[in-house]
């Protein structure tokens, strides 16, 4: 069965230093791996996504995504984070060998950026 | 901000009850998907619906159903509410119904059952 974990459930980072939101994955065959992140009263916004190719994925507002598929890991990443950034985010996954349109999502990590 | 619509925005029932949540997907978007998001948890998929057809389900009961209309609007029902229901639902809208497909959100619904 396909599964997402977010170990952490709340990051903290100083504004301007460097951000890592971890996220794993369990799924057979290839996977479809998505970020999307939650402001508070709002629906999710899509941030990037990785279907193949380059292992490092850039999306929106900076973010920037790591698949390593001997680490089943899709680790999303942030040179300079900012107090904007303070969210919710989630990790999902689609497709492999049995999860057609099935997306699954991560339970969430919690981001707080410091001034 | 995305161009899917969701209404109502806040809701409450009582248990035993029928809810209708109606969702207007982005325009140029043929394909609908229903979440439901309990407190704390990350989206659990219901359900999707490419051109009118359902064609992928997620592990809940045949009392949560789904409709989408020609126009790829789509309505959640959920019949005999539990006090468990009490979530907020979000609707994606996508344009084909690739496994490579990134969402778009609406704002959801919050439903409270009591």
């Amino acid at each position: 069965a396909q599964s997402v974990a977010q170990p952490e459930d709340q990051v903290n980072v100083a504004e301007g230093n460097p951000l890592t939101v971890k996220c794993t994955y369990s799924v057979s065959g290839n996977p479809y791996l998505f970020w999307y992140v939650q402001y508070p009263n709002r629906g999710l916004q899509f941030l990037l996504k990785y279907i193949t190719g380059d292992n490092l994925v850039k999306g929106s507002y900076g973010f920037e995504a790591e698949f390593n598929k001997s680490q089943t890991s899709f680790h999303l990443k942030k040179p300079s984070a900012l107090v904007s950034d303070s969210a919710l985010y989630f990790c999902a996954v689609r497709g492999g060998n049995t999860g057609g349109f099935k997306t699954i999502f991560g339970a969430g990590t919690r981001l707080f950026v410091k001034a | 901000e995305t161009g899917v619509t969701q209404s109502p925005t806040h809701l409450i029932k009582t248990r035993g009850q029928q809810v209708t949540l109606r969702c207007s997907s982005q325009s140029g978007h043929n394909t609908v998907s229903w979440y439901q998001q309990a407190l704390g948890q990350g989206p659990q998929f219901i359900f999707q619906y490419y051109r009118e057809e359902e064609n992928g389900r997620g592990n809940f009961p045949p009392r949560f159903s789904g409709l989408q209309f020609p126009n790829y609007s789509s309505e959640l029902n959920v019949n005999a509410l539990e006090l468990d229901d009490s979530a907020l639902y979000l609707c994606a809208s996508s344009h084909g119904q690739g496994v490579n497909t990134e969402a778009f959100f609406g704002q959801g619904t919050r439903l409270t059952v009591v």
